[in-house]
């Protein structure tokens, strides 16, 4: 049974920082993995695909990594603002439409 | 494109209640389902469509039921609420496998529910 981790859970971190969110998955035969943005009392806003047959995808000042073989994902934030504060969730998909969650890591930017 | 929409937002009900959570996109998805999010567990899969007329269970579907007569619609029916459906439901849709395969999921704003 597939199993979605994120660590940390919380993290707070000056302006400016860059940042490294973790996911790691407990099966590799993923066909994709979703990077999604979640705001207090709001829904869920995708950031970034990657395809099982991609390494990275990238958008703007955020890239995400995938590692298959190592069941790992990497959500870079590069000089982090207070407008990144929110949840942050990873998801992976085994082709047949359903997604699996990880319970997220809660970003807090200090301005 | 509205994308995915639910409502209501928000809905207090009290235990033995039913009630209808709605979900409609205007995509063409042809992959819907909902989700419950809890604190600390992440979202869990309730019931899932994959096309007019087929639904199927997901990881968390006592208590609740679905139907999918169109394309664009998909409810959620809680059948009799109880104090253990208290959650935010989200409801996702997912592009038809000919665009690309990308199976990217789209969700709706959210369903607060509190069972009192």
């Amino acid at each position: 049974k597939q199993e979605v981790t994120q660590i940390p859970a919380a993290l707070s971190v000056p302006e400016g920082e860059n940042l490294v969110l973790n996911c790691s998955f407990t099966d590799s035969a993923i066909y994709n993995l979703q990077w999604f943005r979640q705001d207090p009392g709001k829904g869920l806003t995708s950031l970034l695909l990657i395809q099982s047959s991609q390494r990275e995808q990238t958008s703007g000042r955020l890239n995400a990594s995938l590692d298959k073989s190592s069941g790992r994902s990497t959500l870079y934030i590069a000089a982090s603002q207070p407008g990144d504060s929110a949840t942050y969730l990873c998801a992976v998909s085994s082709g047949t439409y359903k997604y699996i969650f990880g319970t997220g890591t809660r970003l807090k930017v200090l301005a | 494109n509205a994308g995915v929409t639910q409502t209501p937002k928000f809905q207090v009900l009290k235990t033995g209640q039913s009630m209808t959570l709605q979900c409609a996109q205007d995509m063409n998805h042809e992959y819907m389902s909902w989700y419950r999010q809890d604190p600390g567990m992440g979202l869990r899969l309730i019931h899932y469509s994959v096309g007019a007329g087929i639904t199927d269970q997901g990881e968390v579907p006592n208590g609740y039921n679905v139907s999918r007569s169109t394309t664009e619609d998909f409810p959620l029916r809680l059948l009799s609420a109880a104090p253990s459906q208290t959650s935010v439901y989200f409801c996702a849709s997912i592009p038809p496998t000919g665009t690309g395969g990308l199976f990217e999921a789209f969700f709706g704003q959210g369903t607060r529910l509190t069972v009192v």
